[in-house]
């Protein structure tokens, strides 16, 4: 059974890091593209980054690009998002996906991240 | 940014029912490669999404066959018949065509 758990949320101030892990298990990590989706408080959803099966290719969204950091250890079965300067339109709960035929087909649930003074 | 429009936002249903959700995209969403990438979940109240159909019309697994999408180009639908107490919450659509991949703003499915 696929298995996505999400951690490392919590508030933040604006302009503050904060790193979010998704451990992943019952699938091969490394066969899949994996990505982070987002939403805000009462929000519809929002993609945020993906990453490709050995950390190669990298895509964000741009208001995230140059700001936010999606990586992975194929070793750990582990992805990552590394959030650097927060900004309070960051506040969402985060949601770790596999990628299977460009769709996301499992999902985590999720982490809350608040950013806020 | 591909916009997609997804209505309507509220839709009242009778246990037994059925219901049709439309979501259209701001351009077409065949990819070069001919695939179609437009795909549809459901996220039940307090729960993470969960995908419905993948790529227009294929139904992920363990999905009963209660529920059909169609569509091409930029038009799309999603069915469900026979609504039972387990289908409600929220329905969204996605594209993944087009970077950057853009979801529908929702339609919230609920008891008449």
């Amino acid at each position: 059974e696929v298995q996505l758990v999400e951690s490392g949320g919590g508030l933040v101030q604006p302009g503050r890091s904060l790193k979010l892990s998704c451990a992943a298990s019952g699938f091969t990590f490394s066969d899949y593209y994996m990505a982070w989706v987002r939403q805000a408080p009462t929000k519809g959803l929002e993609w945020v980054a993906s990453i490709s099966y050995d950390g190669g290719s990298t895509y964000y969204r741009d208001s995230v690009k140059g700001r936010f950091t999606i990586s992975r250890d194929n070793a750990k079965s582990s992805l990552y998002l590394q959030m650097d300067s927060l900004r309070s339109e960051d506040t969402a709960t985060y949601y770790c996906t596999t990628v299977a035929n460009w769709y996301f087909d499992f999902w985590g649930p999720g982490t809350m991240v608040t950013v806020s003074s | 940014d591909v916009v997609m429009t997804q209505t309507p936002v509220s839709l009242p249903v009778s246990l037994g029912g059925q219901a049709s959700i439309s979501c259209r995209s701001s351009q077409s969403l065949v990819h070069s490669n001919g695939n179609t990438y437009l795909h549809w979940y459901l996220q039940k109240p307090g729960q993470s999404p969960q995908l419905l159909i993948y790529r227009v019309s294929n139904r992920f697994s363990g999905v009963p066959d209660r529920f059909s999408g169609s569509g091409s180009g930029t038009d799309f639908t999603l069915k469900i018949s026979r609504v039972e107490p387990e289908d409600l919450g929220d329905y969204y659509c996605l594209q993944s065509t087009h970077f950057p991949l853009t979801f529908g703003s929702g339609t919230k499915l609920e008891i008449k």
